[in-house]
């Protein structure tokens, strides 16, 4: 089984500071996908990035940057220049590459950025 | 892009109703999940459904429901008597091959049970 955790339930970030959401996880596969997902307040969920258990560089899709560290099996979200458009509930999510690819989700971080 | 369809968007039924969520998955994918997210609350996995059957399921996943696709297509969520704790935003899911690593979540359907 996968545990995901994210420790912080909420944070404030200043437009166009960087902010760092933090994602640990735990499981005993081999391969897998690491994924990150923004949930802003109109519900729809939003795919960030994605991290394979093999792939050596650190993901980055524009603003947003994975911090991958498979040994302390941690995938941070890096976001940079935040925007008032940021604003929103951040979920990171695992899931093994066997059986049925059941992506399993933290209990997410929101993110709160001010003018 | 191709996208998976949910409806209703929103639903409001009593408690002890059935009701049965729907969700078009893109044509190509494989893999096939139910989601529960309670009100700025966790997600949380429901069923996943492989080849016409399902694969795995989470303890929230008892009696009471129950998914099917029916007709090719459409894949569908059944609760059989709700309750008011059944109440949350429901996301369907959906996979496509390796090729294509990477999840569609539909738009939700909001349960509202009263």
């Amino acid at each position: 089984a996968q545990k995901i955790t994210q420790t912080q339930p909420g944070m404030f970030v200043q437009e166009k500071e960087a902010v760092t959401l933090d994602c640990t996880y735990d499981t005993s596969d081999q391969s897998y996908g690491l994924f990150w997902y923004k949930q802003p307040s109109s519900g729809e969920m939003i795919f960030l990035i994605y991290q394979g258990s093999y792939d050596e560089q650190n993901a980055t899709e524009g603003r947003y940057s994975l911090n991958f560290q498979k040994a302390r099996k941690s995938a941070n979200l890096v976001i940079s220049a935040s925007q008032l458009g940021d604003s929103a509930m951040y979920f990171c999510a695992m899931s093994p590459f066997s059986t049925d690819y059941k992506l399993s989700f933290g209990a997410g971080t929101t993110v709160t950025v001010r003018a | 892009e191709p996208e998976v369809t949910q409806t209703p968007s929103h639903q409001v039924t009593q408690m002890g109703q059935e009701v049965i969520l729907r969700c078009v998955p893109i044509s190509n994918h494989l893999y096939f999940y139910w989601y529960r997210q309670i009100l700025g609350q966790k997600v949380e996995f429901l069923v996943s459904f492989y080849n016409n059957e399902i694969s795995e399921k989470s303890e929230i996943f008892d009696d009471q429901f129950s998914v099917e696709r029916p007709d090719g297509s459409n894949f569908t969520l059944k609760i059989r008597s709700t309750k008011l704790e059944d109440s949350a935003m429901y996301f369907c899911a959906t996979l496509g091959t390796m090729s294509n690593y990477g999840y569609t979540f539909g738009s939700g359907t909001r349960l509202t049970v009263v």
